[in-house]
């Protein structure tokens, strides 16, 4: 069954707004990761952080995680039509680290 | 380096044909894994392998075998196709068998419809 949700399904902003979409998953976890697809193409890695951290910065992108709460964020600032794509949150869990589990996916729409 | 390759990238199967996904990286890692991508599902864990000669299975396996003879190759055999396989299929890859700190490098997947 699916470890992660994410929140909202669909998102529709302007180019230049700012983008968060959130992550609630159910067990404790080794890491959580997030993953941008492409249309019609593979997942491609964003970042990865890990059950110990609590805040992780890449270019544009910044993820939360509160373990206390299960739950991630990813913000995605000053946002472009190019983060048009599908984003997917995974987590590593304790004791199954081998088995990545993925949620359904946040549907992000940057409008020009 | 080309990365996770996937072959063929699009297959139209009849009920109870069986065939075989292909997928090879050249990356040289430990973890190879196939998932299958259904609409309003994300992604499903079909089988994994950590090494070369070691699989086991994910959340969904039933109808589906792999083998891992080498680091490079790990194939995913439908037995006999059924229309509840249609889904596009993924090959992905990571340095390590454990995810820790490695992500997965994912192909661009095979588009399957059984009719």
């Amino acid at each position: 069954s699916q470890q992660g949700e994410e929140d909202p399904q669909a998102l529709s902003i302007q180019e230049g707004e700012n983008a968060t979409m959130n992550c609630s998953y159910k067990t404790s976890i080794n890491n959580l990761q997030w993953y941008r697809q492409n249309s019609g193409r593979g997942l491609v890695h964003l970042i990865l952080i890990r059950s110990n951290e609590r805040e992780k910065h890449s270019g544009r992108l910044r993820v939360t995680l509160d373990t206390s709460k299960k739950s991630s964020s990813l913000l995605i600032t000053a946002s472009r039509a190019a983060d048009t794509a599908s984003y997917f949150c995974a987590t590593a869990p304790q004791g199954g680290s081998e088995k990545l589990v993925f949620g359904k996916g946040t549907k992000l729409t940057v409008n020009p | 380096n080309a990365g996770v390759t996937q072959t063929p990238k699009f297959q139209v199967l009849k009920t109870g044909q069986s065939m075989t996904l292909q997928c090879a990286q050249d990356m040289n890692h430990e973890y190879m894994s196939w998932y299958r991508q259904d609409p309003g599902m994300g992604l499903r864990l079909i089988h994994y392998s950590v090494g070369a000669g070691i699989t086991d299975q994910g959340e969904v396996p039933n109808g589906y075998n792999v083998s891992r003879s080498t680091t490079e190759d790990f194939p995913l055999r439908l037995l006999s196709a059924a229309p509840s396989q249609t889904s596009v299929y993924f090959c992905a890859s990571s340095r390590t068998a454990f995810t820790y700190n490695s992500p997965l490098h994912f192909g661009n997947g095979t588009r399957l419809t059984v009719t």
